[in-house]
Formats: structure tokens, sequence, C-alpha cells
């Protein structure tokens, strides 16, 4: 998994305040996705971005949070209010194409993930 | 949406045993995934499977795409005690212009533990 940044790895948070999460890709890379874990959990995707747009945010809750991946800098969620729900380990992976194209290796690479949470 | 259904949700073993542990679906995944957990990291890929049928080999580990495309399952032989860990399958399904982009479902996780 080297390669794959995320920081910070732990945040404690209060309710209502402010979470960022940032994640910069492996070299080369230019598609990022952002999954949740919740405890004793898989990971469910939350959302997939290129550079300056988001892709699929379909696994993202309508309120609150929001991601980015800008022309320059990290890949960033946010997590506005946090309320004792959003406590989990968000994972970032990276990938070089658009994918899992067919007899690739089709690997997304994951970060070490940032653990919220929220007291 | 999508579901996957991991089994079984934990295994004890001896060192040197076999094991097994499959996911099923309710709907087709034309790409399975199988990645491990250490605790406190990310996943790690395993093994990729493309086709229906595919049987792939990665040292100890033997996984199968099933010919519905609605299973798979993952096969550790002569299991070690590095082996611990939670095992994850993951499906994709394909997006526009015939490629499966990185959004994966995945199944709850097998947690193995391995006595020596």
């Amino acid at each position: 998994n080297a390669g794959v940044m995320q920081n910070p790895r732990h945040l404690v948070r209060r309710r209502g305040q402010e979470a960022r999460l940032r994640c910069s890709p492996m070299k080369g890379h230019s598609h990022v996705y952002w999954y949740r874990q919740l405890p004793e959990e898989g990971l469910k995707f939350m959302v997939y971005l290129q550079k300056e747009n988001i892709i699929d945010e379909s696994g993202m809750p309508k309120e609150r949070f929001s991601a980015e991946f800008p022309k320059e800098g990290p890949s960033i969620l946010r997590i506005q209010q946090v309320v004792r729900g959003d406590s989990a380990a968000y994972f970032c992976a990276s990938s070089p194409f658009m994918g899992l194209q067919q007899g690739g290796t089709g690997e997304l690479f994951f970060g070490e993930g940032s653990r919220l949470t929220v007291l | 949406g999508q579901q996957l259904n991991q089994s079984p949700q934990s295994m004890f073993i001896q060192e040197g045993e076999d094991v097994s542990m499959n996911c099923t679906s309710s709907s087709i995944f034309n790409t399975w995934l199988w990645y491990k957990q250490d605790p406190g990291e990310g996943p790690v890929l395993l093994i990729a499977l493309y086709k229906a049928g595919e049987l792939t080999s990665n040292g100890r580990l033997t996984a199968q795409f099933g010919i519905t495309r609605k299973d798979s399952f993952l096969n550790i032989s002569a299991s070690i005690p590095s082996d611990v860990g939670i095992y994850f399958c993951a499906g994709a399904a394909f997006g526009a212009g015939g490629t499966s982009y990185g959004k994966l479902t995945f199944g709850q996780g097998t947690i193995l533990t391995v006595h020596p």
C-alpha cells in the first residue's frame, strides 16, 4: 500500500465540529475513491473523483458530507457538524486508470485510513 | 442496492489447516476481488477475477469466480500464523464504456484466527 497517504491517521472531534480528511494518491494516479468502514463491517463506497471532477457520489450522505480533488493538492473529505454515527474509518484509494479494466490487475491501492472518533 | 453475503463470519483454525470462505450476491458482478485487512491498516488486494468460471491462484491462495457471476470463494491452503486478519470479498459491475471503475461492493468480512 505504499504511496497512498492519508492524514490524519486518527482524529477526535466533538459533536458539531468539522472533520477534514486528506488523501494524497499514489504518484501518477488521477483517480481517487473514498470508502467508509463502520466497526466490524465491510467498506462502503462513498465517492469517486478525478482531478477537479466528482464522477460518482452516490454513496455519500446528501447532507454534511462533501469531497473534492483539486487540480493541485490532496483530495479532501469534509464532514460538517459531525455526529456520533460518523465515527468510522475512512479509507482513500487511488488508481492510475478508470477502475477495473478487463484483463488488467484492476487494483485499487488503499491508504491506511483515517479513524474518526466523535465524542 | 447490491449486497454481498460473506461466510463464515469468523474462523478459528490450527496452523497447517486449509481454509475456505465464500461470498454470494443477489445480483451479478463482472469482477470479483479478494482483499486482506490487518488491524489498523487498509485492505490489500490478494486476487482479482474477471471471467465467470475463472480459477486463479496466488501462492497458497486460490479463488474462483462462480459461473452464475453471483458467487466466489477463496481457499487458503496450509495456513500459517501470518494469515491472521480479516478477509473481504468485493464485487464490481460494469459501468459506461464496458469498464468497471472502482465502485466496489464489499462483503462483511471473515475474521481468521490461526493457532500455532
